[in-house]
C-alpha cells in the first residue's frame, strides 16, 4: 500500500457519461497530480493541485475538471466521455517541492464503450 | 519544451544477467530531477531510482544503478543480477527542480526476464 487511495479501482461506463474519481493522497502530503495512461503508452499529466489550489495543467481536455478540497483529498470529473477517454487514471502526492519523487496510487481504470 | 525519449520499446534478458535500459532526454535547465519507474502488470508505479542532476555521482540502489551524463543528456538504467520480478515496463521520467514539478515521462521499456 503506497498511501495513496484511489477509488473506483474499475469504472466501465457508456460514452456521453460523466464519470467522477477519486484520490486522497498520503498523509502529509499537500500536492496532488493527476495522469493519464492510455494503452501501453507513457503518463500525460492533466492537472497539479497544491492545498486546494490548482498549480498546474497539462493537457486536460476541456471536458474534464478537477479539485481538492480541505480534506485534501482531490477529485477527477471526466464529462461527454468519448471511447478514446478510456485509459488508466493515475493519482500522485507529494510533499511541496516533492525533492523525492511523488508517490502514485495504484489508478483507476476506465473503459468508455 | 522538454522531451524525454525511450528508443528500446522491449528488452530482454536472462536470469541472472546484466541488462541497461536507454533514456535520453532534451531540456535547456541545468537543474532537474530524472526518475525510473517501474510498473509490474498489477499497473502500479514504483519508483526505482532518482538522480539530481547537479550531483555528478550515479545513484544506486541494491541491484539498480544509473549512468548519468548530463552533457550528453542520457540516463540508462543498469539492472544486475536480473530476477524474474524485474520483469515490467519500464518509464524513465524527468521532472524540472522548480515550478510545477510535472513529470515528463518516456514511452517506457518492456522489460522481460527469461529463465
Amino acid at each position: 500500500d503506497s498511501g495513496v487511495t484511489q477509488t473506483p479501482k474499475h469504472l466501465i461506463t457508456a460514452t456521453g457519461q460523466r464519470v467522477t474519481l477519486r484520490c486522497s493522497p498520503r498523509s502529509g502530503d499537500l500536492s496532488v497530480y493527476w495522469y493519464q495512461q492510455s494503452l501501453d503508452q507513457g503518463l500525460q499529466f492533466l492537472i497539479q493541485y497544491y492545498n486546494g489550489e490548482e498549480r498546474a495543467k497539462g493537457n486536460i481536455l476541456e471536458r474534464f475538471s478537477a479539485q481538492q478540497f480541505p480534506d485534501l483529498h482531490s477529485e477527477l470529473n471526466l464529462s461527454s466521455l468519448e471511447l478514446g477517454d478510456s485509459a488508466l487514471y493515475f493519482c500522485a502526492s507529494s510533499v511541496a517541492g516533492a525533492p523525492r519523487g511523488y508517490t502514485f496510487g495504484s489508478g483507476t481504470r476506465l473503459t468508455v464503450v | 519544451a522538454q522531451t524525454v525519449t525511450q528508443s528500446q520499446p522491449e528488452m530482454s534478458v536472462q536470469e541472472a544477467e546484466t541488462v541497461t535500459l536507454s533514456c535520453t532526454y532534451d531540456t535547456s535547465e541545468s537543474d532537474y530531477y530524472l526518475f525510473w519507474y517501474k510498473q509490474p502488470p498489477s499497473r502500479q508505479m514504483i519508483l526505482v531510482i532518482r538522480q539530481e542532476a547537479y550531483k555528478q555521482q550515479n545513484a544506486t540502489e541494491n541491484r539498480f544503478s544509473v549512468n548519468f551524463q548530463k552533457a550528453a543528456k542520457s540516463f540508462s538504467l543498469k539492472i544486475s543480477d536480473s530476477q524474474l520480478g524485474d520483469a515490467a515496463m519500464y518509464f524513465c521520467a524527468y521532472r524540472s527542480s522548480s515550478g510545477t514539478y510535472k513529470y515528463i515521462f518516456g514511452t517506457g521499456t518492456r522489460l522481460k526476464v527469461l529463465a
